[in-house]
């Protein structure tokens, strides 16, 4: 079965600047997940939707950051202004049911902010 | 805060050997599981242990849970260079999406 997809893979922009990610996760699966990876350190919620809403965005920096899932399928994630300390790997995953069961991840997108 | 603690925070080992990691959490859980990352990559689901579950086994890999001391380990015997990667252990409390760990880096020597 295909994986997680996301793109881009890689994003270099300059503090202030607004960024964008998609995901699209496997087919069938209701919950989507958005992690973020600071270098050296383990994935950190963002946000978490079932179906087309939101189950917990409890962690996400909602003056800057900001997602949504179309029609319950496709998801981005948008920084808007993004700051230095935003640099770090954006994880989409998604799994069949809700929370608990087994992730699948997508390879991430590599963001810099000079 | 984490919920997750592994430890070590990075281990190296040559081929053939066994490498464990341990994981440490703070709340009740009703599973705790293993991922692996290898660099520039996604997580991979490796296994999932259920609170009611004392040990789990999955080709060379076996996993133990102590909930009274809230502690979980992987053991990963007869390493591979292939193996080498960072491994996290992830908990789920019921009450919200997987929480990870600092991970362990784990480096195989051939």
């Amino acid at each position: 079965e295909a994986g997680v997809a996301q793109s881009p893979r890689y994003k270099i922009i300059e503090k202030r600047q607004s960024v964008a990610f998609w995901c699209n996760p496997i087919s069938g699966h209701a919950t989507l997940y958005w992690y973020q990876q600071i270098l050296g350190q383990g994935p950190k919620l963002l946000i978490q939707f079932q179906n087309n809403g939101v189950v917990d965005d409890s962690q996400l920096p909602k003056d800057r950051f900001s997602a949504e899932r179309l029609k319950g399928v496709d998801s981005t994630l948008k920084i808007q202004p993004a700051k230095l300390e935003d640099s770090a790997v954006y994880l989409c995953a998604s799994s069949f049911g809700g929370a608990g069961e087994k992730l699948f991840f997508g390879s991430g997108t590599q963001l810099s902010v000079l | 805060s984490q919920q997750g603690e592994e430890d070590p925070q990075a281990l190296s080992i040559q081929e053939g050997e066994n490498a464990t990691m341990n994981c440490s959490y703070k709340t009740s859980i009703n599973n705790l599981q293993w991922y692996r990352q290898n660099s520039g990559r996604g997580l991979v689901h490796l296994i999932l242990i259920r609170s009611n579950e004392r040990e789990k086994h999955s080709g060379r890999l076996r996993v133990t849970l102590d909930t009274s001391k809230k502690s979980s380990s992987l053991l990963i015997t007869a390493s591979r260079a292939a193996d080498t990667a960072s491994y996290f252990c992830a908990t789920d409390t019921g009450r919200r999406a997987l929480t990870f760990g600092s991970g362990t880096r784990l480096q195989v020597q051939p």
